[in-house]
């Protein structure tokens, strides 16, 4: 069984405070994606990573994938409210799109 | 961009009940369909993988004959709950692989509550 593992499990931070999360597996993935979702409704996908060593921006959070393609780090700059929510990893084994989710991280981001 | 619906949004029964979920691809064809449960405060859990025209394979630890799956077409993709008890109170969440991509859209889910 293939498991992602994220950490930390839940985070409080202060507005404009910075903050990364963590995705380790022992196990490889052909590409491995980032979501987050709101309390009620599902997941929604941020970036793809596909490629051992890749780093992706999207505004604020930067999406790094390992070297081997087993772990990845979500970054934010500058955290704001909105940003408040569940995280999600999730790694495809690419034989048949079937995605691992990892543990999750819970943020909250507060005024 | 793709778009994934499930119906219901929510649903309350009584124990010993069947409910019936639906997820449907609004604007595309999915020959799979995936189909996750999630309890509050957890992460998603794969329960079964729903194939078109085929049986559905399911993830170790998932009762087939309890949770029914039917894909009777490439839009629609059906998981019916029999005999609901309590414990299976949780938020159950389809998704679809995309027409082009390798992305998965995801339904806004439908919150199980067994009274």
């Amino acid at each position: 069984t293939q498991l992602l593992e994220q950490s930390p499990q839940f985070l409080s931070i202060q507005e404009g405070e910075n903050l990364t999360v963590y995705c380790n597996s022992s196990s490889v993935f052909s590409s491995l994606q980032w979501y987050r979702q709101e309390p009620g409704e599902g997941p929604v996908l941020l970036v793809t990573v596909v490629t051992g060593g890749e780093v992706k921006k999207l505004k604020r959070l930067t999406f790094q994938f390992g070297d081997a393609r087993k772990d990845s780090s979500l970054h934010i700059t500058a955290a704001q409210p909105g940003d408040t929510g569940l995280y999600l990893c999730a790694g495809e084994d690419g034989t048949a799109s079937k995605l691992t989710f990892g543990t999750g991280t819970r943020l909250q981001v507060t005024l | 961009g793709a778009v994934v619906s499930q119906h219901p949004s929510w649903v309350i029964c009584k124990s010993g009940t069947s409910v019936k979920i639906e997820c449907r691809s609004l604007d595309f064809q999915a020959t799979t369909m995936f189909w996750y449960r999630q309890f509050p405060k957890q992460s998603l859990m794969l329960m079964a993988t729903s194939n078109e025209g085929s049986k559905a394979t399911y993830e170790q630890g998932v009762e087939k004959d309890k949770f029914l799956i039917n894909h009777a077409s490439l839009t629609l993709s059906t998981l019916t709950v029999t005999s609901a008890h309590p414990e299976d109170s949780s938020f159950y969440i389809c998704s679809a692989p995309g027409p082009s991509t390798d992305t998965q859209y995801f339904g806004p889910g439908t919150r199980l509550t067994v009274l």
